[in-house]
């Protein structure tokens, strides 16, 4: 069974600054991986995701991440912060065969002026 | 894009009484949905895979007596909590799939059982 580690509960960063989530996959294969950002009260939203080819992967709102097998991680980063980034970011896994999804706990993203 | 509607988007129901809510694939057909719930400050469990024109099927741990799933139609899978009470307030959200590779939420709904 797949799973996900994101070892950050909580980051606070400064607007302008970069940032960079953290997030550790478990599974067997070469899974699909995906970052979700959730605003207070709302559903969840896709920033990127990976299925294969370029380990480097482009998303909405200036994010990318990059999937590195060696260490079974797929960290987002964003260069430079904007107040309405904060949030709650999700990092997830599906497996390729039944395309359930193994959520991550959850990295909280406070941004100050 | 794809687009997946859940109603209601929030609910508040007496304990005892049963809630409905509805995840509908509004551009493309979907054999197969899946539940999640969230509780506060959690991440997003997967509850159950519904697939059209069978019974769905249940993760560990989730009673499939008390959360009903039905899957009637290549648009349309209902979750329904019944006879509710409040640790089954939280956030609910339906995914579906087109093909093997893209995952699109609905927009989640908030049960409060008061």
């Amino acid at each position: 069974a797949q799973s996900v580690t994101q070892p950050d509960i909580h980051i606070t960063v400064s607007e302008g600054a970069s940032l960079e989530l953290r997030c550790n996959y478990s599974y067997g294969a070469t899974p699909y991986l995906f970052w979700y950002v959730q605003s207070p009260g709302q559903g969840l939203q896709l920033l990127l995701k990976y299925f294969s080819g370029d380990t480097l992967v482009q998303g909405i709102k200036g994010f990318e991440a990059e999937f590195k097998r060696s260490q079974s991680s797929f960290n987002l980063r964003k260069p430079s912060v904007h107040w309405s980034d904060a949030a709650e970011y999700f990092c997830a896994v599906g497996a390729r065969e039944d395309y359930k999804l193994s959520f991550g706990a959850g990295t909280t993203v406070t941004v100050r002026a | 894009g794809a687009v997946v509607s859940q109603h209601p988007s929030w609910v508040i129901c007496k304990s005892g009484t049963s809630v409905k809510i509805e995840c509908r694939s509004l551009d493309f057909q979907a054999t197969t949905m899946f539940w999640y719930r969230q509780f506060p400050k959690q991440s997003l469990m997967l509850m159950a895979t519904s697939n059209e024109g069978s019974k769905a099927t249940y993760e560990q741990g989730v009673e499939k007596d008390k959360f009903l799933i039905n899957h009637a139609s290549l648009t349309l899978s209902t979750l329904t909590v019944t006879s509710a009470h409040p640790e089954d307030s939280s956030f609910y959200i339906c995914t579906t799939k087109q093909g093997n590779t893209e995952a699109f939420f609905g927009q989640g709904t908030r049960l409060t059982v008061v």
